[in-house]
């Protein structure tokens, strides 16, 4: 099983600072099918990225996604006040796909 | 739009049986591959099981091996998820979901007694 890894736990920022957020898998990740998560409360999950660096249709383009392997990361560039959620990350490519705990970003 | 939306949800006592149901629309059902995710109140989230387009190839989490079954009707753009041999740690919120990508609502299941 691939476990992910996130960090920090908790991110405490204010609107308009960059966030980076570390998503490590204990195997690599086939083909980086690796995708980001935001959730708020009471809500679904909404997918930001997939294949690790692909935007999801209609996300802002200060969403971004690196990362290959095993080492993943989301950058949101400057935050708006309502990216403050909790993150997810998740692999899947190989069974069973499995998520990270989510870094929850909160204002600081 | 892409929508997701699932039902079947609700009480049941422990050792009982659920059927959820995910009925699609806004996508060609049939080219996605598709997912049951899990969220237990205050917790965060956990896949279930995946399914191919075909239905041909499926995966379940350890946790509901053998008591839990994924299926999908493309002719109806349904997705389902029978739960059996239902326990107290089953209680959470099920997200139907697409691989990656667009998850429905979600609808709780709760098992107490």
């Amino acid at each position: 099983e691939t476990v992910l890894t996130q960090s920090p736990g908790t991110l405490s920022l204010s609107p308009g600072e960059r966030a980076t957020l570390s998503c490590r898998a204990s195997q690599s990740v086939s083909s980086s099918y690796l995708a980001w998560y935001q959730q708020k409360p009471g809500q679904a999950p909404r997918l930001l990225i997939y294949g690790a660096s692909s935007r999801a249709t209609g996300i802002p383009d200060r969403f971004s996604g690196s990362g290959s392997g095993t080492d993943f990361t989301l950058t949101i560039s400057r935050l708006e006040p309502e990216d403050f959620a909790v993150y997810y990350c998740q692999q899947y490519g190989n069974s069973p796909f499995t998520f990270g705990p989510g870094t929850k970003v909160d204002i600081k | 739009q892409v929508q997701l939306v699932e039902s079947g949800g609700g009480l049941v006592k422990p050792g009982g049986s659920l059927r959820l149901s995910c009925a699609a629309s806004g996508f060609t059902f049939s080219d996605y591959y598709m997912s049951w995710i899990r969220q237990a109140p205050g917790k965060g989230l956990e896949w279930v099981s995946y399914i191919n387009s075909n239905g041909r190839i499926i995966y379940n989490a350890d946790s509901v091996k053998g008591r839990f079954t994924i299926s999908r009707d493309n002719a109806k753009n349904s997705l389902y998820l029978q739960m059996n041999s239902l326990r107290v740690e089953d209680t959470a919120v099920y997200y139907c979901a697409r691989v990656p990508g667009h998850w429905g609502q979600g609808t709780l299941v709760t098992v107490s007694s």
